[in-house]
């Protein structure tokens, strides 16, 4: 099975802050990686697919990257509504494995 | 409006059943993949299954967890979808979430979810 490892777990910051979470595939995974906020009580909604392409509706502020089995989500200007928890997910394989989500607090 | 709307958690024994419904609104729902993701309590997202469109003759995937005990259904005639759940464990406790799959295997639409409960 792919194994997916995001990082950090928690991060504290600042509105205005640029952020970057990683999510680290255990095997190459080609451009088979998506990410998606959450707001509390709320269900998941998709920011970036396929790695790098910004989802409909989705601020231009949220920018997906990869570099071989290394993925990166940026947000480059944080704003108060920001504040979430963020998923990577793998759609590579048949088990469709998500990261274990990082949860982004105000400083 | 595009949405779709979960309904059916609740209660139930380790060892019962259980079905949760999925409507769609604002597309038609038989056109598309549909996709099962669940969340227990205080922990991340889990893939459960799939249903591709009907133009792939609704077939359907699972996840080693519940295959054999899950089955995804469809009613063209409701615009829904439906997660039968049979043979329930405590460890499926969970908020389970319905979601559009452009057939990519990403997830663009989400349902509010219904929690399901598997409690003695």
């Amino acid at each position: 099975d792919i194994q997916v490892t995001q990082s950090p777990s928690s991060l504290s910051a600042s509105v205005g802050d640029r952020v970057t979470i990683t999510c680290r595939a255990s095997q190459s995974i080609a451009n088979s990686l998506n990410w998606y906020q959450q707001k509390l009580g709320k269900a998941p909604n998709l920011l970036i697919y396929a790695a790098s392409s910004l989802q409909s509706g989705v601020p231009s502020r949220f920018r997906g990257s990869a570099s071989g089995t290394n993925f990166t989500l940026t947000i480059s200007s944080l704003l108060p509504e920001d504040f979430a928890t963020y998923y990577c997910q793998e759609s590579y394989s048949m088990s469709n494995t998500f990261g274990q989500g990082t949860k982004l607090e105000i400083k | 409006e595009v949405q779709l709307v979960e309904s059916g958690g609740g209660l139930v024994q380790p060892g019962g059943s259980l079905r949760l419904s999925c409507a769609a609104s604002g597309f038609i729902l038989s056109d598309h993949y549909v996709d099962w993701v669940r969340q227990a309590p205080g922990k991340g997202l889990e893939w459960v299954g799939r249903s591709r469109n009907k133009a792939n003759s609704y077939t359907t995937k699972y996840a080693a967890s519940v295959k054999g005990r899950f089955s995804i259904l469809r009613d063209d005639s409701k615009n829904s979808l439906y997660l039968q759940m049979n043979s329930l464990k405590t460890e499926d406790t969970a908020v389970y979430f319905c979601t559009r799959d452009p057939g990519d295997w990403y997830f663009d639409l989400w349902g509010r979810g219904t929690l399901v409960t598997v409690s003695s």
